[in-house]
């Protein structure tokens, strides 16, 4: 069964420094997104993307974020500058589209900003 | 979107019937009810949708009741596995994207 795959699976970065999160969707998905969950919260959106373009951000997602798909299968995330308060649980999913609320999440990376 | 109202938690024995409830007394007609899980620390996962009809498929069954104000989850026989927070979620499907907002949801704990 195709799934969404990430890595790293657990992230180590100091404060200040870029960390790139990677993402491999299922392969004939065309909506991407990106999700965070900080320990013990509820899981957050951060950004949703569809045909290169960014479709909705939630506020969270500033200046410090940005998002890409550089080729036909990864989708990734980068922190410019990592703060504390970014260290969380990151997850990506893919949908196939039309609207399907049936969206298919990776396992996630964690990411430790010391 | 509707709101929704679930227990904070909920025991069930393993291999019994875990039937999670979930009240969206404020859904509109064209609000289906979708419902995920999330096994400790990992990504959520879909299970199941519904928008009038009762729905089945090879993880669990969906029981809509017939004024939609309120709806129950069921997982047919829990094992260990099925330990989880599952989450409600009432939603318009149209075109395009949808984020997924995720509530609190219901931690179920199946007990050996």
């Amino acid at each position: 069964e195709p799934e969404v795959t990430q890595t790293p699976s657990h992230q180590v970065t100091q404060m200040g420094q870029e960390v790139i999160l990677r993402c491999v969707p299922i392969s004939n998905h065309l909506y991407f997104y990106w999700y965070r969950q900080i320990l013990g919260q509820k899981v957050e959106f951060l950004v949703s993307f569809y045909n290169n373009e960014i479709s909705e951000k939630s506020e969270i997602f500033d200046d410090q974020f940005s998002v890409e798909r550089p080729d036909g299968s990864n989708f990734t995330l980068k922190i410019r500058s990592t703060k504390l308060e970014d260290s969380a649980m990151y997850f990506c999913a893919s949908s196939l589209a039309s609207g399907s609320y049936e969206q298919y999440f990776g396992p996630g990376t964690r990411l430790t900003v010391t | 979107d509707a709101k929704t109202t679930q227990p904070t938690s909920m025991d069930c024995a393993e291999g019994r019937a875990a039937n999670l409830p979930c009240n969206h007394s404020t859904i509109s007609g064209n609000e289906y009810v979708y419902w995920y899980r999330q096994i400790h620390s990992q990504g959520p996962q879909y299970i199941i949708h519904g928008l009038k009809n009762n729905e089945t498929n090879e993880m669990a069954s969906l029981i809509i009741t017939e004024d939609r104000k309120s709806s129950t989850l069921i997982l047919p026989h829990a094992t260990l596995r099925d330990t989880a927070v599952y989450y409600c979620i009432v939603r318009v499907e149209s075109g395009g994207y949808q984020k997924v907002t995720f509530g609190i949801g219901t931690k179920l704990q199946v007990i050996p």
